[in-house]
């Protein structure tokens, strides 16, 4: 069964601190994708990846960063953490290749609850 | 802009009744359409796609959506709700523009009361 595992459920941190979010895929899948989700907003994109070294910005990159080295890891790195990014951040992945029109699912981690104090 | 619409925050239902929960969408072109829910403290999981067809689609736990291209609708359904259906459900589009970027709505938090 497809499976994306995110390596913290919770975690708290200090602000000005630089936090990682891990996430791994077992389908080899081209694409990972960062959400963060908050009440009321739904998810909203932060970066994706469609391939390995490849990365774009989604809607709301701002300080963050994110590296794939490999196919199954995409990471999520706040620079320099600040309280208003306190939220829950989702992981997920999907196949079929960039630029062609994708009508497959992403397939989600379970989440990882970031508190920045 | 494109953009999904939930209209709804919440929508309460009985067990045993039938449940709606809407979405209207507007992108350009045709676009693949998506529903997911999630469960507390979970990753959202798929329920059913919308890419061509029937516009009646149906899906995991005896969900099915109805898609209308007049009215840009891909609304959500079940005929009979159950206790555990109670969750967030989020609709999903793909403009088929050649890529892969997913636009969610913000969400329609359903609860079935016993």
């Amino acid at each position: 069964d497809v499976k994306v595992t995110q390596s913290s459920r919770y975690l708290v941190k200090r602000t000005g601190e630089k936090v990682f979010l891990e996430c791994v895929q077992d389908m080899d899948h081209e694409n990972m994708f960062w959400y963060r989700q908050d009440p009321g907003l739904g998810l909203r994109l932060i970066y994706f990846s469609y391939d390995v070294k490849m990365k774009e910005k989604g809607d709301i990159p701002e300080g963050y960063s994110v590296s794939r080295e490999k196919k199954e890891r995409f990471s999520l790195i706040l620079e320099s953490a600040s309280t208003n990014q306190t939220s829950m951040y989702l992981c997920a992945s999907s196949p079929t290749p960039y630029r062609k029109g994708s009508n497959q699912p992403q397939h989600f981690g379970d989440g990882t609850r970031l508190s920045i104090l | 802009a494109q953009s999904v619409a939930q209209p709804e925050d919440q929508v309460n239902v009985a067990e045993g009744n039938p449940l709606t929960v809407k979405c209207t969408y507007s992108v350009s072109g045709n676009p693949y359409l998506f529903w997911y829910v999630q469960y507390p403290n979970r990753g959202l999981q798929f329920l059913l796609k919308y890419i061509t067809g029937d516009n009646l689609v149906k899906g995991s736990y005896g969900f099915e959506a109805e898609f209308n291209k007049s009215q840009t609708s891909f609304h959500l359904k079940k005929p009979s709700a159950l206790v555990s259906d109670s969750a967030l459900y989020f609709c999903a589009v793909i403009p088929y523009t050649g890529g892969f970027k997913t636009i969610f709505g913000a969400g329609t938090r359903l609860f079935v009361k016993a």
